[in-house]
């Protein structure tokens, strides 16, 4: 079974601009969630999907946002790129939402200069 | 609002040898899954171990284990017969008990084991 796979692998924007970073979970994996790794925050929760649905919330402004589609693929954007935002931003899917493992894509570098 | 605490930034360890990788965690639930995660420089993020709050024998993974002290929120990660290949960063991370797929992680111990 092919894994999380994410794309692009590396992102290079300047401020202002928006992004859209995207995520192949797992076939047959229904929930994908999205987090956003920076040596000064570390790892923090964006947002979670499930059948097309968001679930969960994290703490981020408006500026971030994600949805599902049908096949269970995961998008997410982020308009008006600050430097604050550079970071590594990871996928995970797993098959529901209860004690299923996540599994983790490799995560899409994004740099904002 | 749950949070997770990592004590130690930086970890070694002699190859073959034991280490305890330490993390406490704050939470008003009595339910709730506690998570060990591996990320080697490839960085992609892997399952080591998982908890169950409700379960008081403590889970284990071949050369990983846990002590999970409940009362004291604790949840340490041994790894025996250290190999080379268990240098990574660790994260322990949080999941409430019926929440969907949120994980609230640790700061992260990186662990160099030296030959």
């Amino acid at each position: 079974k092919a894994g999380v796979t994410q794309t692009p692998r590396y992102l290079i924007k300047t401020r202002g601009q928006q992004v859209t970073l995207s995520c192949s979970p797992i076939s047959g994996h229904r929930s994908v969630s999205w987090y956003q790794q920076t040596p000064g925050q570390g790892l923090q929760f964006l947002f979670e999907y499930f059948s097309e649905t968001q679930r969960n919330k994290g703490n981020f402004p408006g500026r971030f946002s994600g949805r599902q589609f049908s096949n269970s693929r995961s998008e997410m954007n982020v308009s008006t790129l600050e430097l604050g935002d550079s970071a590594l931003y990871l996928c995970a899917s797993s098959l529901e939402a209860t004690y299923n493992e996540q599994f983790f894509g490799p995560g899409t570098r994004l740099t904002v200069l | 609002a749950q949070t997770v605490t990592q004590s130690q930034p930086e970890m070694s360890v002699q190859e073959a040898e034991t280490v305890t990788l330490s993390c406490t965690y704050d939470t008003s639930e009595s339910d709730y899954y506690l998570f060990w995660y591996k990320q080697p420089p490839s960085r992609q993020m892997i399952l080591v171990i998982r908890q169950e709050a409700y379960k008081q024998q403590n889970a284990t993974e071949n050369r990983f284990s846990v002590n999970f002290q409940k009362a004291a929120k604790s949840f340490s990660l041994k790894i025996s017969d250290s190999q080379l290949g268990d240098a990574a960063m660790y994260f322990c991370a949080y999941r409430r008990w019926n929440a969907g797929n949120m994980l609230t992680f640790g700061g992260g111990t990186r662990l160099m084991v030296k030959p």
